[in-house]
């Protein structure tokens, strides 16, 4: 079954400094990645995915994540943290199987951002 | 597109009270998911339907809780009777095609408070 970790709940960086959120994900089948961000009392909006092809995949707002199937890992950067980026955000996993595909999602990393 | 509608965005009611939510998703979009957030557990799926058919109901949390799709524009979420641990917000996603690449689109969610 597919799944996603998000390790550490809570991230905070200074305004200007690298934004690294972490994500491992376990699955049987190669697996279709994906980041959301979520703002307050706000519904979810997509950052980025990976699906096929190139692994270093770029986002909206200067986010990337690179897909790394030795480490199951697919890691959210940002080279310089901006205040407007103090969200939360998910990892998902595309889960299919007989019944169908739904996106799965980990717990969430709140990012705060200090100026 | 107005994206997907949900309503009402917060809802207050007391225990033991039926509660619906609804939910239009975005036109052309065949998939649609209901999920539960909260701080202790998440986002959590509860039920999606293809082409209005439920598909996996698996995360529904007990008999209390229903859901219907009786047209490809409009989805309903029943709790009855309500609890004070049902207090959390709902969100619902639709999604184009049932590929497991697409991502999910996300309405603004419903504030759910079962006093």
């Amino acid at each position: 079954a597919q799944s996603v970790t998000q390790l550490g709940s809570h991230v905070s960086v200074s305004e200007g400094a690298l934004v690294l959120l972490r994500c491992n994900y376990s699955s049987s089948v190669p697996p279709y990645l994906f980041w959301y961000v979520q703002y307050p009392n706000q519904g979810l909006q997509l950052l980025l995915k990976y699906t096929t092809g190139a692994t270093l995949v770029k986002g909206i707002n200067g986010f990337e994540a690179e897909f790394k199937k030795s480490e199951t890992s697919f890691h959210l950067t940002k080279p310089s943290a901006h205040m407007s980026d103090a969200a939360e955000y998910f990892c998902a996993v595309s889960r299919a199987n007989q019944a169908g595909t739904a996106l799965i999602f980990g717990k969430g990393t709140t990012l705060s951002v200090s100026s | 597109d107005a994206g997907v509608i949900q309503s009402p965005r917060h809802e207050v009611t007391e225990m033991g009270q039926e509660v619906t939510l609804r939910c239009k998703p975005i036109s052309g979009h065949n998939s649609l998911f209901w999920y539960r957030q909260t701080m202790m557990r998440g986002l959590e799926l509860l039920i999606y339907f293809n082409n209005n058919v439920p598909i996996d109901d698996s995360g529904m949390p007990e008999d209390r809780f229903s859901a219907k799709m009786p047209n490809a524009s409009f989805s309903t979420l029943k709790i009855q009777p309500s609890e004070p641990r049902d207090s959390a917000v709902y969100f619902c996603a639709s999604r184009p095609g049932q590929g497991a690449n697409t991502e999910a689109f996300f309405g603004q969610g419903t504030r759910l408070t079962v006093v």
